[in-house]
């Protein structure tokens, strides 16, 4: 089955402590791209990465980091943690994104809370 | 930045009344795109409409595009009580060589039997 998935889906932690939220996909996509979705605020763009090797700041990048070694593989990192972050995160894929008018697929989203 | 802005924030219906949704955004774009968020759960892909298209149909949805008032449309027909969710659009627009998928605070839509 076509999926993207993501670990854990539920965590509580604590601030500073350092986290890593892991996605893969299995449709051998390009493209792969970290939301996160806050109330009132929608989906919120925090990293893309175009292919392996090649990764770039969305919107609100700061306090994350991502590498894309792999190509089925796009892990979300969080290097101290802090209440702000506290959010559902979300893990994307598409074919390419190269002027393309393709859809993105989702995971099922990771809920961190940060105490 | 969030481009795309839902219009209502919450919509509630009866089963087998139409339901509509507005979206409104604010540079050019290469496709709009809407997307079903069922309570706890990722993003489903519903429809894609390109920006030299005017309207599109899947099953029980139509979408319509008007660039010259960058704004879209969804409607779902016939809604079921499995409609219940909420509803994005997402505007894909160029940004250098990548394109850039913007969502829009979404439509929570409720439909009871």
């Amino acid at each position: 089955e076509a999926q993207v998935t993501q670990n854990p889906r539920y965590l509580i932690t604590v601030t500073g402590k350092k986290l890593t939220v892991t996605c893969s996909q299995n449709m051998n996509h390009e493209y792969m791209s970290w939301y996160r979705q806050d109330p009132g605020l929608g989906l919120r763009q925090i990293y893309y990465s175009m292919n392996v090797e090649v990764t770039d700041k969305g919107d609100v990048p700061e306090g994350y980091k991502v590498s894309r070694k792999e190509k089925r593989n796009f892990p979300l990192i969080l290097e101290s943690p802090s209440p702000n972050q506290t959010s559902l995160y979300f893990c994307a894929s598409s074919p390419r994104q190269t002027y393309s008018n393709q859809p993105q697929h989702f995971g099922d989203g990771t809920r961190l809370s940060i105490l | 930045s969030q481009q795309g802005e839902e219009d209502p924030q919450a919509l509630s219906i009866q089963e087998g009344e139409n339901a509509t949704m507005n979206c409104s955004y604010k540079t050019s774009i290469n496709n709009l795109q809407w997307y079903r968020q069922n309570s706890g759960r990722g993003l489903v892909h519903l429809i894609l409409i390109r920006s030299n298209e005017r309207e599109k149909h899947s099953g029980r949805l139509r979408v319509t595009l008007d660039t010259s008032k960058k704004s879209s449309s969804l409607l779902i027909t016939a809604s079921r009580a499995a409609d219940t969710a909420s509803y994005f659009c997402a505007t894909d627009s160029r940004a250098g060589t990548a394109s850039k998928l913007t969502f829009g605070t979404g439509t929570r839509l409720q439909v009871t039997l």
